[in-house]
This record gives structure tokens, C-alpha cells and sequence, in this order.
């Protein structure tokens, strides 16, 4: 079993639609989450940094982080067809980041 | 800024040849890690420094070396190219333990 899941998609969506991206995880011992977004050729961005249990927004994003469940979640309002990525979610464990696989999101104008 | 620079973007090379991934951040940040990102198997972790002259084993070191003789750069050593080592590789670098890491844009490699 890996360490942090993710469906690897495609998700398409419209133009103005709210999208929501989830990652599970298996390791008790992640404290922190981390939202990367990734465009093609690019190297991975952070985009959501959070530490506790709860909700965190950040302008259209909201990370929210349920660690009863080890279930992580990352909402986009309002979508845009540039949001159309990939997205990693990521957690520290020591000196290592153990990142998902991605899901691919594009958003149709 | 230019944050972290890899080079080259692309590189095409045969079985058994050498070469070298270039690695440079301006942040004076003291981490520097190395990934390879491979199709639906996320980023893992080759090798990592917390400074200058320090350097640790990540999740899959082999056939990999690398050095850190300052604490902008970063280079990472193929010594014996395999069909395997084909992949994205990115260089990032992050102020210190669990903080987001900042990353390059990547060097595409092809072991044919």
C-alpha cells in the first residue's frame, strides 16, 4: 500500500465548477499537508500548506485536513481553465516528503 | 528570482554514458533534495543535503551520486546510464525540516 493515495484521474469539469481533490494516507505519524499544483513541464508549486485538523483557505482554495479519517482534501471555487493541472498532495516524514501520485484536472472553458 | 535552475531541460543519452544534472538556487536555502518523477508513481526522493558538505541517502539512491561542495549548488552524478534511469528528474530546495520545498522545472532524461 502506498503511503498517500490519489485518483490519478482525468477530471474534467466546466469552467466555473467546484472541484475537489482528495488524497488518503496511511502514515499516523504525517503532521503536516501540502498542496502542490503541477502544469505540464513544469516543476510542482505549492499551493496549500497546513498543519492540524480542520480547514484552511487561501483565496478559491481550501485545504481541508480530516486526520481521524486520513483523508486530505483540497476545494477549488470558481474554476478556471488555468487551474488545469496536476496536483500533488505531499506530507514530511524525517528528512523525506512523501508525495502522491497526482490527479490531472482540466477545466473546460 | 530565478529559484532553483536545473540543467539541461532535455537530455538523450546511451547505455553506459555518464553525465551530470545541474542544480542552483539563489534562496540560500540549506536543504537541497533531488526526485524522479515516473507516470502514476509520484515523486521519489534520490538523494537529499541539510548544508554544505552534507549529504544523505533518499528512497532510491542506486546509480546516483551527488555532491554539495556549496550551499547553492547541487549537482546530481549518473555514472553508468541505465535504460531504467529514463525519467523527470527535479531538483528543489526548502529553508529547513518540513518546510514546502521550492522546485526547478525539471530535466528530462532518456537512457536509450
Amino acid at each position: 500500500q502506498k503511503e498517500v493515495e490519489q485518483d490519478p484521474g482525468p477530471l474534467s469539469v466546466p469552467e466555473g465548477a467546484i472541484v475537489s481533490l482528495n488524497c488518503t494516507y496511511s502514515n499516523s505519524a504525517f503532521q503536516y499537508f501540502m498542496w502542490y499544483r503541477q502544469y505540464s513541464r513544469k516543476g510542482p508549486e505549492l499551493l496549500m500548506y497546513t498543519y492540524s485538523s480542520g480547514n484552511k483557505e487561501d483565496g478559491r482554495f481550501t485545504a481541508q485536513v480530516d486526520k481521524s479519517s486520513k483523508y486530505i482534501s483540497l476545494f477549488i471555487r470558481d474554476s478556471q481553465p488555468s487551474d488545469s493541472a496536476t496536483y500533488l498532495c505531499a506530507a514530511p516524514l524525517g528528512q523525506n516528503f512523501v508525495f502522491g501520485p497526482g490527479t490531472r484536472l482540466s477545466v473546460l472553458p | 528570482n530565478a529559484g532553483v535552475t536545473q540543467t539541461p531541460k532535455f537530455r538523450i543519452l546511451k547505455i553506459g554514458q555518464s553525465m551530470t544534472l545541474q542544480c542552483t538556487q539563489d534562496m540560500n536555502h540549506n536543504y537541497m533534495y533531488w526526485y524522479r518523477q515516473d507516470p502514476g508513481m509520484g515523486l521519489k526522493l534520490i538523494y537529499y543535503s541539510v548544508g554544505a558538505g552534507i549529504t544523505d541517502k533518499g528512497e532510491v539512491p542506486n546509480g546516483y551520486n551527488v555532491s554539495r561542495s556549496t550551499t547553492e549548488d547541487f549537482p546530481l552524478r549518473l555514472e553508468l546510464a541505465a535504460p531504467s534511469q529514463t525519467s523527470v528528474y527535479f531538483c528543489a530546495s526548502s529553508p529547513g525540516l518540513d518546510q514546502p520545498q521550492h522546485f526547478g522545472d525539471g530535466t528530462r532524461l532518456s537512457i536509450l
